[in-house]
């Protein structure tokens, strides 16, 4: 069974501070594609990135990087200089492309408040 | 605006009633799905559809669920005789089919429903 495991449930920390969400998955596949999403106060689910699990390099989007480890099944996210925007529930998920309604798989969020 | 929309964004009812939502994809999309979202949980996968067929259920979608794609653009999803445990956040999500190039998928607003 797939599953994603976000274990932080609540961060606050202040603006200009770097912050880094956890995130471990489950899967007996060895295909399949990570995602982080962003949710503001209004709802709506902002897409962030997708990885595939044969792409190992990290990567790095303005104030944004991705973290991903096979070995510890891990795809943390880590926001540099964080602003008030950045406040957000966000969320950590994972879909098997081989599954013909790849459907997502989302881990539970980790709300983040950013104080000014 | 040209991302997924859906109507209403909130909607209050009485336990017993029966409620209807809409959700307009992005107009090139053949894929459409529909989540729910509980308070402090991440979306779950409730239906898809690729053009007009609909081609999965999730267990979550009870017989008093339906969802439909008449004409493979928008899609309504009802609930019948609702329950107070219906009370959630329902995103719907389109995207391209795999392998018809970037297949991600876009949320919409979602609907907020609240049964009284």
């Amino acid at each position: 069974a797939q599953k994603v495991t976000q274990a932080q449930t609540e961060i606050s920390v202040v603006e200009k501070e770097d912050v880094t969400l956890d995130c471990v998955y489950e899967t007996r596949d060895t295909t399949y594609y990570l995602f982080w999403y962003k949710q503001p106060p209004s709802g709506e689910l902002v897409f962030l990135i997708r990885r595939n699990s044969f792409d190992e390099q990290n990567e790095i989007s303005g104030r944004y990087s991705w973290n991903f480890q096979k070995s510890t099944s891990s795809f943390n996210f880590t926001i540099t200089a964080s602003q008030v925007v950045d406040s957000a529930v966000y969320f950590c998920a994972l879909s098997d492309p081989r599954n013909r309604d790849d459907k997502i798989i989302f881990g539970k969020g980790t709300r983040l408040h950013i104080l000014p | 605006d040209t991302g997924v929309s859906q109507d209403p964004r909130h909607k209050i009812t009485k336990r017993g009633q029966n409620v209807t939502f809409r959700c307009d994809p992005i107009s090139e999309h053949n894929r459409l799905y529909w989540y729910r979202q509980t308070l402090g949980q991440g979306p779950e996968f409730l239906t898809y559809f690729q053009n007009e067929a609909q081609l999965e259920k999730s267990r979550l979608l009870s017989d008093r669920f339906s969802a439909e794609r008449p004409k493979g653009s928008f899609s309504t999803l009802e609930i019948q005789r609702t329950e107070q445990g219906d009370s959630a956040m329902y995103l719907c999500a389109s995207s391209l089919a795999p392998g018809q190039g970037a297949d991600e998928q876009y949320f919409g607003p979602g609907t907020r429903l609240t049964v009284t």
